[in-house]
């Protein structure tokens, strides 16, 4: 069973504009959580959708956004970029929300901004 | 809010010995789950063990091992027998189980212990 992809894994942009990252869950996986990891401030989670909808928000400015797609990929998009956003975002995806069901996480996309 | 507390930055273990990671948790809720994950230079974060707070009984995956002590709010991850592949920062993470939130799929993770593991 292929793991959870992300794409693109590598990512430069210029301060201002704007970047959509994507994640594609485990097949038959309906969660997926995003989480921004940087040195300063650690792993911080941004959402949770499952079956299109977002369950839960991070604490994080309106300029990052997110959705589900009805085969479970999501995407996130950050908007007006600034040199703050540069991190690893890391997306996890699982079966479903209840009991201790593992999370698998993707490898990530590490994004610049510059 | 729930926080999740790692306070040793970096360990460091001879190969074949055993070492201990640190750490404690602050929450109200009294349904939750607890985990350990893994992540090697790659980046790619491993689950390592995880545990329920409803059962007291302490989770063992092969040499992984923790000490769960609920009243301590304690999570301690024992890593017996240590191999050069064990190298990696390692995350202590806290899940509601739900409550009035409603269940959820979200981690809050400690700030991690860099393990180095010597030849």
């Amino acid at each position: 069973k292929a793991g959870v992809t992300q794409t693109p894994r590598y990512l430069i942009k210029t301060r201002g504009q704007q970047v959509t990252l994507s994640c594609s869950p485990i097949s038959g996986h309906r969660s997926v959580s995003w989480y921004q990891q940087t040195p300063g401030q650690g792993l911080q989670f941004l959402f949770e959708y499952f079956s299109e909808t977002q369950r839960n928000k991070g604490n994080f400015p309106g300029r990052f956004s997110g959705r589900q797609f009805s085969n479970s990929r999501s995407e996130m998009n950050v908007s007006t970029l600034e040199l703050g956003d540069s991190a690893l975002y890391l997306c996890a995806s699982s079966l479903v929300v209840t009991g201790v069901y593992e999370q698998y996480f993707g490898p990530g996309t590490r994004l610049t901004v510059t | 809010a729930q926080t999740v507390t790692q306070s040793q930055p970096e360990m460091s273990v001879q190969e074949a010995e055993t070492v201990t990671l640190s750490c404690t948790y602050d929450t109200s809720e009294s349904d939750y789950y607890l985990f350990w994950y893994k992540q090697p230079p790659s980046r790619q974060m491993i689950l390592v063990i995880r545990q329920e707070a409803y059962k007291q009984q302490n989770a063992t995956e092969n040499r992984f091992s923790v000490n769960f002590q609920k009243a301590a709010k304690s999570f301690s991850l024992k890593i017996s027998d240590s191999q050069l592949g064990d190298a990696a920062m390692y995350f202590c993470a806290y899940r509601s189980a739900g409550g009035r939130g409603g269940a959820t799929n979200k981690l809050i993770f400690g700030t991690g212990t860099l393990l180095a593991v010597q030849p």
